[in-house]
Order: C-alpha cells, then structure tokens, then sequence
C-alpha cells in the first residue's frame, strides 16, 4: 500500500497570504495525484488531478506541482473561503490512498 | 448537473448488515465507474471499495474484504454496498463518488453528500 504523507497536520495562515502544502508518497504515483478541499459538515470537493489540472470552476489561485513521490499545492493569495482541510490522494495503485489531511486555520 | 444522493445509513448492531444505496442522474452512470469513501467521526478520508461502469470488475480494500460488496443497477443509475459483519470500526459518513474519466479509475470528481453508519450495541 502506498502511504500518502502530508505535512503539517494544521497551518494557521492570514487572508491575502501565500500557503503551500505538502504531500508525500512512500512510492512513486508517477502523475496519478489528486487534490481535494473538504469543508466542514460538506463533501470533499476536487481541485485538482494529474497533479496540476484545476477542475471546473476552481480558481487560478489553486496550483498543483511535484512529481515521484513529493507533491504541493500552493494557494497565492488566500480567500476566505478557503479556510478548510485539504486531502492528497493517489490513484496509481490499488488500494487508493488519502493523506491524513492538512487543517488551514484562521491566523 | 451531477448529483449522487447515499442513502441506507443507520445504526447497526455488531454482527449485523446494512446495504447503501447511491442514487446517481446528471452523466451517463454506466460509463463511469464508481466508488465508495468513508470518513469516520472526526478522521480523515479511506477508500473502501470500486467498480467498473459494466459491473465487471471490482475493488476493495483490505479491511472490508468478505465483508463488503460493491454492485450497480444501470438500469436504475443506482450503486450499492451490501455491508455484513459490521464492526465498531465500520463506524463512518458514507460516501459514494464518481471517477473523473470514462472506463478510467483516477480521480474522483463528484462526491455524494454521504450517509451516516453507526455500529454499536
């Protein structure tokens, strides 16, 4: 099973500033990497596929970089709404496998 | 407009059964193939199982093997999880969720708003 690292567990970050997170696979995913945006009480909500292609209607603001096994998704310039947990998933191998999730909070 | 609606959670007894349902309209469900996600009380996401848009080929993970079935109704645009010997562990939202590419197991583009499973005696 490949195990999906994602760091830190919470980032505390202010409206307008840049934030990055991290994901790491324990074996390579190749480009089979997505990201999702869970809110609280809502279903996950896809941003992003293939590492870096923004599903519709998710902002430019949203960008997706890495390859392997070390992975990013970075935020420029934070929006209100986009206090929430984010998830890193593979699906390059069975069984697919979600990060444990990163918290971004409120500064 | 995609939708998936889950349905079929309840609280369960130790031991005991339980079949969700996902009601799917918006895409044509017998091109994509499906899957099932659950997230317990305050944890994060875990795939449970998948199937093929045919129905043909499934997936599951370990810790629902022999336990768990996944199946689809084409006719009725409907996915299910036939769920026996549930455990405290089992305890979880539900959700079900579309793969993004036709005949394709990537990424999931649309989820359902999940239905709650409750195992406890």
């Amino acid at each position: 099973e490949i195990v999906m690292t994602q760091s830190p567990a919470t980032l505390s970050v202010s409206p307008g500033e840049r934030v990055i997170f991290s994901c790491r696979a324990s074996h390579g995913v190749n480009n089979n990497l997505a990201w999702y945006q869970q809110k609280f009480g809502q279903a996950p909500r896809l941003l992003l596929s293939g590492v870096s292609t923004r599903a519709t209607g998710v902002p430019a603001r949203f960008s997706g970089s890495g390859s392997g096994t070390e992975f990013t998704l970075t935020i420029s310039s934070l929006q209100s709404e986009d206090f929430a947990v984010y998830y890193c998933q593979q699906y390059n191998n069975w069984p697919r496998t979600f990060g444990q999730g990163t918290k971004l909070e409120i500064k | 407009e995609v939708h998936l609606a889950a349905s079929g959670g309840d609280l369960a007894q130790p031991g005991g059964s339980l079949r969700l349902s996902c009601a799917a309209s918006g895409f044509t469900f017998s091109s994509y193939a499906m899957s099932w996600v659950r997230q317990a009380p305050g944890r994060g996401l875990q795939w449970v199982s998948s199937i093929s848009g045919s129905g043909g080929s499934r997936y599951n993970a370990d810790s629902v093997t022999g336990r768990f079935t996944i199946s689809r109704d084409n006719s009725k645009n409907t996915l299910y999880l036939q769920m026996n010997s549930l455990r405290a562990e089992d305890t979880a939202l539900y959700y079900c969720a579309k793969y993004g590419d036709p005949y394709g197991y990537y990424h999931f583009d649309y989820w359902g708003q999940g239905t709650l499973v409750t195992v406890s005696s």
